[in-house]
Protein backbone atom coordinates (compact mmCIF):
# COMPACT_ATOMS: atom_id res chain seq x y z
CA UNK A 1 0.00 0.00 0.00
CA UNK A 2 1.70 3.49 -1.07
CA UNK A 3 -0.40 5.54 1.21
CA UNK A 4 -1.93 6.89 -2.03
CA UNK A 5 -5.83 6.21 -2.49
CA UNK A 6 -8.17 7.14 -5.50
CA UNK A 7 -11.66 6.93 -6.12
CA UNK A 8 -13.42 5.46 -7.79
CA UNK A 9 -12.07 2.43 -8.73
CA UNK A 10 -13.83 1.70 -11.80
CA UNK A 11 -16.17 3.88 -13.14
CA UNK A 12 -18.24 3.51 -16.61
CA UNK A 13 -20.13 6.04 -18.20
CA UNK A 14 -21.15 7.57 -22.05
CA UNK A 15 -19.74 9.99 -24.66
CA UNK A 16 -20.10 13.13 -23.53
CA UNK A 17 -20.71 12.99 -20.45
CA UNK A 18 -18.09 14.63 -17.46
CA UNK A 19 -16.51 12.60 -14.34
CA UNK A 20 -14.37 13.51 -11.96
CA UNK A 21 -11.57 11.32 -10.19
CA UNK A 22 -10.11 12.05 -6.67
CA UNK A 23 -6.73 11.63 -5.07
CA UNK A 24 -5.51 11.57 -1.33
CA UNK A 25 -1.93 12.16 -1.65
CA UNK A 26 0.39 10.27 0.93
CA UNK A 27 0.74 12.16 4.08
CA UNK A 28 2.68 14.81 4.27
CA UNK A 29 3.51 15.03 0.16
CA UNK A 30 2.97 18.28 -1.64
CA UNK A 31 3.16 17.33 -5.26
CA UNK A 32 0.46 15.47 -7.18
CA UNK A 33 0.40 14.36 -10.28
CA UNK A 34 -1.72 12.45 -13.00
CA UNK A 35 -0.72 9.88 -15.66
CA UNK A 36 -2.71 8.31 -18.03
CA UNK A 37 -2.36 4.39 -18.80
CA UNK A 38 -4.24 3.16 -22.30
CA UNK A 39 -3.36 0.51 -24.58
CA UNK A 40 -2.09 2.73 -27.73
CA UNK A 41 -0.51 6.02 -25.57
CA UNK A 42 1.41 3.75 -22.86
CA UNK A 43 1.58 5.74 -19.72
CA UNK A 44 1.41 9.35 -20.05
CA UNK A 45 2.43 12.20 -17.73
CA UNK A 46 -0.92 14.91 -17.78
CA UNK A 47 -0.01 17.37 -14.76
CA UNK A 48 1.25 18.31 -11.37
CA UNK A 49 0.36 20.46 -9.12
CA UNK A 50 2.73 21.14 -5.67
CA UNK A 51 1.24 22.62 -2.62
CA UNK A 52 -2.12 23.79 -4.55
CA UNK A 53 -0.39 25.33 -7.57
CA UNK A 54 -0.09 23.89 -10.99
CA UNK A 55 3.46 23.39 -11.74
CA UNK A 56 4.18 21.38 -14.98
CA UNK A 57 1.94 20.00 -17.72
CA UNK A 58 1.74 17.35 -19.94
CA UNK A 59 -0.47 15.64 -22.84
CA UNK A 60 -3.12 16.92 -20.97
CA UNK A 61 -6.33 17.51 -23.13
CA UNK A 62 -8.35 20.65 -23.08
CA UNK A 63 -11.44 18.93 -22.28
CA UNK A 64 -9.69 17.69 -18.59
CA UNK A 65 -8.61 19.85 -16.03
CA UNK A 66 -7.25 19.52 -12.29
CA UNK A 67 -6.85 21.37 -9.47
CA UNK A 68 -5.23 20.77 -6.08
CA UNK A 69 -7.01 21.14 -2.68
CA UNK A 70 -5.98 23.37 0.03
CA UNK A 71 -6.37 19.92 2.01
CA UNK A 72 -3.86 18.77 -0.93
CA UNK A 73 -6.49 16.17 -2.00
CA UNK A 74 -6.49 16.77 -5.70
CA UNK A 75 -9.70 16.03 -8.51
CA UNK A 76 -9.24 15.42 -12.61
CA UNK A 77 -11.72 16.18 -14.28
CA UNK A 78 -12.55 14.72 -17.44
CA UNK A 79 -15.81 16.41 -20.01
CA UNK A 80 -17.07 15.63 -23.22
CA UNK A 81 -15.65 12.06 -22.82
CA UNK A 82 -14.73 10.48 -25.71
CA UNK A 83 -14.63 6.77 -26.36
CA UNK A 84 -10.49 7.05 -26.58
CA UNK A 85 -10.44 8.13 -22.82
CA UNK A 86 -11.35 4.99 -21.93
CA UNK A 87 -8.09 4.42 -19.67
CA UNK A 88 -6.64 3.83 -16.52
CA UNK A 89 -5.95 7.17 -14.52
CA UNK A 90 -3.14 7.12 -11.90
CA UNK A 91 -2.32 9.57 -9.75
CA UNK A 92 1.19 9.86 -7.82
CA UNK A 93 2.52 11.60 -4.76
CA UNK A 94 6.17 12.71 -3.38
CA UNK A 95 7.30 14.51 -0.91
CA UNK A 96 8.40 17.78 -3.03
CA UNK A 97 7.94 17.80 -6.60
CA UNK A 98 11.45 19.73 -7.39
CA UNK A 99 14.23 17.23 -6.01
CA UNK A 100 15.35 15.29 -8.81
CA UNK A 101 15.47 12.75 -6.59
CA UNK A 102 11.87 12.17 -5.13
CA UNK A 103 10.17 9.20 -5.51
CA UNK A 104 6.59 8.77 -6.84
CA UNK A 105 4.60 7.02 -5.29
CA UNK A 106 1.21 6.10 -7.25
CA UNK A 107 -1.94 5.05 -6.40
CA UNK A 108 -4.64 2.25 -7.52
CA UNK A 109 -5.62 3.98 -10.59
CA UNK A 110 -9.35 4.84 -11.75
CA UNK A 111 -10.30 2.47 -14.65
CA UNK A 112 -12.68 4.79 -16.87
CA UNK A 113 -14.53 2.95 -19.14
CA UNK A 114 -16.54 5.28 -21.96
CA UNK A 115 -19.40 3.56 -23.79
CA UNK B 1 5.90 10.96 -26.62
CA UNK B 2 7.77 8.74 -24.55
CA UNK B 3 10.86 9.10 -24.27
CA UNK B 4 11.95 5.56 -23.27
CA UNK B 5 11.73 2.00 -25.56
CA UNK B 6 11.92 -0.67 -23.59
CA UNK B 7 13.06 -4.32 -24.91
CA UNK B 8 12.26 -7.22 -25.01
CA UNK B 9 8.01 -5.88 -24.87
CA UNK B 10 7.93 -9.47 -23.54
CA UNK B 11 10.18 -11.57 -21.97
CA UNK B 12 9.03 -14.92 -20.33
CA UNK B 13 11.51 -17.35 -17.97
CA UNK B 14 11.89 -19.88 -15.50
CA UNK B 15 12.04 -19.66 -12.10
CA UNK B 16 15.51 -19.30 -10.60
CA UNK B 17 16.74 -18.02 -13.89
CA UNK B 18 17.94 -13.85 -14.78
CA UNK B 19 16.01 -11.46 -16.45
CA UNK B 20 17.72 -8.49 -18.37
CA UNK B 21 15.07 -5.75 -19.73
CA UNK B 22 16.63 -2.33 -21.03
CA UNK B 23 15.52 0.72 -21.92
CA UNK B 24 17.17 3.28 -24.41
CA UNK B 25 16.28 7.29 -24.37
CA UNK B 26 16.26 10.26 -26.21
CA UNK B 27 17.09 13.33 -24.22
CA UNK B 28 19.59 14.08 -21.50
CA UNK B 29 18.74 12.96 -18.07
CA UNK B 30 18.94 13.65 -14.14
CA UNK B 31 18.19 10.33 -13.11
CA UNK B 32 16.76 7.16 -14.28
CA UNK B 33 13.82 5.19 -12.48
CA UNK B 34 12.85 1.84 -12.59
CA UNK B 35 9.01 1.19 -11.66
CA UNK B 36 7.16 -2.44 -11.58
CA UNK B 37 3.39 -2.56 -12.50
CA UNK B 38 1.35 -5.49 -11.46
CA UNK B 39 -1.75 -6.38 -13.92
CA UNK B 40 -3.94 -3.21 -13.54
CA UNK B 41 -2.59 -1.96 -10.69
CA UNK B 42 -0.52 1.13 -9.53
CA UNK B 43 2.99 1.37 -10.25
CA UNK B 44 5.67 0.63 -7.55
CA UNK B 45 9.15 2.55 -7.71
CA UNK B 46 12.12 -0.11 -7.55
CA UNK B 47 15.01 2.16 -7.56
CA UNK B 48 16.38 5.49 -8.59
CA UNK B 49 20.06 5.74 -10.51
CA UNK B 50 21.57 9.14 -11.15
CA UNK B 51 22.81 10.37 -14.29
CA UNK B 52 26.49 10.40 -12.91
CA UNK B 53 25.68 7.10 -11.64
CA UNK B 54 27.05 3.88 -13.76
CA UNK B 55 25.76 0.91 -11.87
CA UNK B 56 23.03 0.36 -8.34
CA UNK B 57 22.14 -2.45 -6.56
CA UNK B 58 19.01 -3.19 -4.49
CA UNK B 59 18.78 -6.54 -3.48
CA UNK B 60 18.27 -8.81 -6.30
CA UNK B 61 17.74 -5.73 -8.68
CA UNK B 62 20.91 -4.41 -10.61
CA UNK B 63 20.83 -0.97 -12.52
CA UNK B 64 23.31 -0.35 -14.92
CA UNK B 65 23.21 3.50 -16.82
CA UNK B 66 25.00 4.23 -19.83
CA UNK B 67 24.60 7.89 -20.27
CA UNK B 68 26.88 7.98 -23.59
CA UNK B 69 24.39 5.56 -24.95
CA UNK B 70 21.32 7.02 -23.29
CA UNK B 71 20.70 3.40 -22.40
CA UNK B 72 20.06 1.21 -18.71
CA UNK B 73 19.34 -1.82 -18.00
CA UNK B 74 17.84 -3.76 -15.18
CA UNK B 75 18.90 -7.32 -14.09
CA UNK B 76 16.21 -9.05 -11.90
CA UNK B 77 18.81 -12.27 -10.03
CA UNK B 78 17.23 -16.08 -9.29
CA UNK B 79 13.66 -14.52 -10.30
CA UNK B 80 10.77 -15.86 -8.78
CA UNK B 81 7.49 -16.32 -9.88
CA UNK B 82 6.19 -13.08 -7.79
CA UNK B 83 8.29 -10.52 -9.75
CA UNK B 84 5.92 -11.43 -12.98
CA UNK B 85 4.81 -8.07 -14.05
CA UNK B 86 5.59 -5.11 -16.03
CA UNK B 87 8.90 -2.93 -15.37
CA UNK B 88 8.95 0.52 -16.89
CA UNK B 89 11.65 2.76 -17.32
CA UNK B 90 11.51 6.54 -16.12
CA UNK B 91 13.44 9.42 -17.02
CA UNK B 92 13.82 12.79 -15.64
CA UNK B 93 14.31 15.38 -18.11
CA UNK B 94 13.04 18.21 -15.45
CA UNK B 95 14.17 21.31 -16.91
CA UNK B 96 11.88 23.68 -14.82
CA UNK B 97 12.95 22.81 -11.86
CA UNK B 98 9.76 20.43 -11.05
CA UNK B 99 10.55 16.94 -11.75
CA UNK B 100 8.45 15.27 -14.90
CA UNK B 101 8.39 11.49 -15.33
CA UNK B 102 8.34 10.48 -18.71
CA UNK B 103 7.42 6.63 -18.78
CA UNK B 104 9.45 3.79 -21.39
CA UNK B 105 6.94 1.46 -22.97
CA UNK B 106 7.84 -1.31 -20.81
CA UNK B 107 8.58 -4.92 -20.49
CA UNK B 108 6.04 -7.79 -19.79
CA UNK B 109 7.78 -10.38 -17.52
CA UNK B 110 6.41 -13.99 -16.92
CA UNK B 111 8.17 -16.22 -14.22
CA UNK B 112 6.82 -19.43 -14.77
CA UNK B 113 7.63 -21.88 -11.82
Amino acid sequence: DSGVTQTPKHLITATGQRVTLRCSPRSGDLSVYWYQQSLDQGLQFLIQYYNGEERAKGNILERFSAQQFPDLHSELNLSSLELGDSALYFCASSPRGGDPTDTQYFGPGTRLTVL
Amino acid sequence: SQQGEEDPQALSIQEGENATMNCSYKTSINNLQWYRQNSGRGLVHLILIRSNEREKHSGRLRVTLDTSKKSSSLLITASRAADTASYFCATDTMNTGFQKLVFGTGTRLLVSP
